[in-house]
């Protein structure tokens, strides 16, 4: 399996609290990418990167921003975490278009 | 027209039958098509790529038809293991380097 590590695996927060989400690969992709997972809306992009401090926006963007400062690292940050951002977030990586490699996922819940 | 749509399922079939899902997409200049597999609380994998002359892995036969937009899954002899949800893939464009979308999946249950 490609080399993905996501952190943390399960967090619970109050709304208006800041949250960041870590993505580590170990691959040396040049993509990586935030998706959100939630019933009956499948996998929705966040955010992309395309290189380091190279990222932009996917279909789903609004209240979260991202980070690429290294080649390995790609966080996802929740300035003020809302309850309608309760789900399941899932970092890839892909160095050729479409084949992309799933994280285990992160359990977001935000009361 | 949504942009990747697939029928969500669920698909119950017995084991050892031959089972076929389609996927449709809107835009007529998209490249690039993948088939990926979903378990129940897991992440996706990839299952396979689609090319236009069709293409074969084991059980599983992919197809695309320009045509009419859409790409197809056909899984035979199916087994208990294939129980999973089957997401259709499309990039979003023209260019190869387009983002892709994932449609919601179609559910798949392989009773024994």
């Amino acid at each position: 399996d490609a080399g993905i590590t996501q952190s943390p695996r399960h967090k619970v927060t109050e709304t208006g609290t800041p949250v960041t989400l870590r993505c580590h690969q170990t691959e040396n992709h040049r993509y990586m990418y935030w998706y959100r997972q939630d019933p009956g809306h499948g996998l929705r992009l966040i955010h992309y990167s395309y290189g380091v401090k190279d990222t932009d926006k996917g279909e789903v963007s609004d209240g979260y921003s991202v980070s690429r400062s290294k080649t390995e690292d790609f966080l996802l940050t929740l300035e003020s975490a809302t309850s309608s951002q309760t789900s399941v977030y899932f970092c890839a990586i892909s160095e050729v278009l479409g084949n992309q490699h799933f994280g285990d996922g992160t359990r977001l819940s935000i009361l | 027209r949504k942009e990747v749509e697939q029928d969500p399922g669920p698909f119950n079939v017995p084991e050892g039958a031959t089972v076929a899902f389609n996927c449709t997409y809107s835009n007529s200049a998209s490249q690039s098509f993948f088939w990926y597999r979903q378990d129940c609380r897991k992440e996706p994998k990839l299952l396979m790529s689609v090319y236009s002359s069709g293409n074969e892995d084991g059980r599983f036969t992919a197809q695309l038809n320009r045509a009419s937009q859409y790409i197809s899954l056909l899984i035979r002899d199916s087994k208990l293991s294939d129980s999973a949800t089957y997401l259709c893939v499309v990039n979003k464009g023209r260019y190869r380097d387009d983002k892709i979308i994932f449609g919601k999946g179609t559910r798949l249950h392989i009773l024994p």
